[in-house]
């Protein structure tokens, strides 16, 4: 079966860190596009970083230069690590698996989601 | 970045209306317009992908289109299921951004 399931949320002070894992089952995580969205309480969703299958990255400006995505091919996972949290990057934190592929090729589409893990920065 | 506006921020139907829901971005993104649907205390879920494909194992109640810079979600008859919140999604560029979703209620 195809998921994703995400661990490591809790609570944190303001400026600690937290590590994020998304554990992957059913597909390789380095042959696709991975990313962590992001949605606050009662809020909309917000995309916070991607992983190309090449390896490198991108980030949202509210993030960077806080938050570091890789992944580890052993284990099949995707992390997230946050240092310098704030009170906004309180959240529900999804890992999310981005790319279709189609008779046109590969689009980029969240197709599989985990289920979320949440992070509570507050002192 | 690339801003998503969806309308109506919230709606309410009764099983078997048929709905249409609107998202506008505020640039040219050919057909990179994904939808999502989400229900309380769940992770989204792919129902459209590139304007007007239809994800494998949605049903076929759901459809998409594309005019210019504006996308519609049309659900053809509502079931009780689908109340929910739903949300479009540029991938044209980075950063991918999202509307801010329109919660479709019970009337």
């Amino acid at each position: 079966e195809v998921q994703l399931v995400e661990s490591g949320g809790g609570l944190i002070q303001p400026g600690g860190s937290l590590r994020l894992s998304c554990a992957a089952s059913g597909f390789i995580v380095i042959n696709n596009y991975m990313s962590w969205i992001r949605q606050a309480p009662g809020k909309g969703l917000e995309w916070v970083a991607v992983m190309y299958s090449g390896g490198t990255t991108d980030y949202a400006d509210s993030v960077k230069g806080r938050f570091t995505i890789s992944r580890d091919h052993s284990k099949n996972t995707l992390s997230l690590q946050m240092d310098r949290l704030r009170a906004d990057d309180t959240a529900v934190y999804y890992c999310a698996r981005d790319g279709i592929l189609s008779a046109a090729g590969r689009l980029d589409a969240f197709d599989i989601w985990g289920q979320g893990t949440m992070v509570t920065v507050s002192s | 970045d690339i801003q998503m506006t969806q309308s109506p921020s919230s709606l309410s139907a009764s099983v078997g209306d048929r709905v249409t829901i609107t998202c506008r971005a505020s640039q040219s993104i050919s057909t990179f317009l994904n939808w999502y649907q989400q229900k309380p205390g769940k992770a989204p879920n792919l129902l459209i992908y590139a304007a007007s494909s239809l994800q494998s194992g949605v049903p076929s109640r759901f459809s998409g289109s594309e005019s210019g810079t504006d996308f519609t979600l049309t659900i053809s008859s509502l079931q009780p299921e689908d109340f929910a919140i739903y949300y479009c999604q540029q991938s044209y560029s980075i950063p991918y951004t999202f509307g801010q979703g329109t919660k479709l209620e019970i009337k």
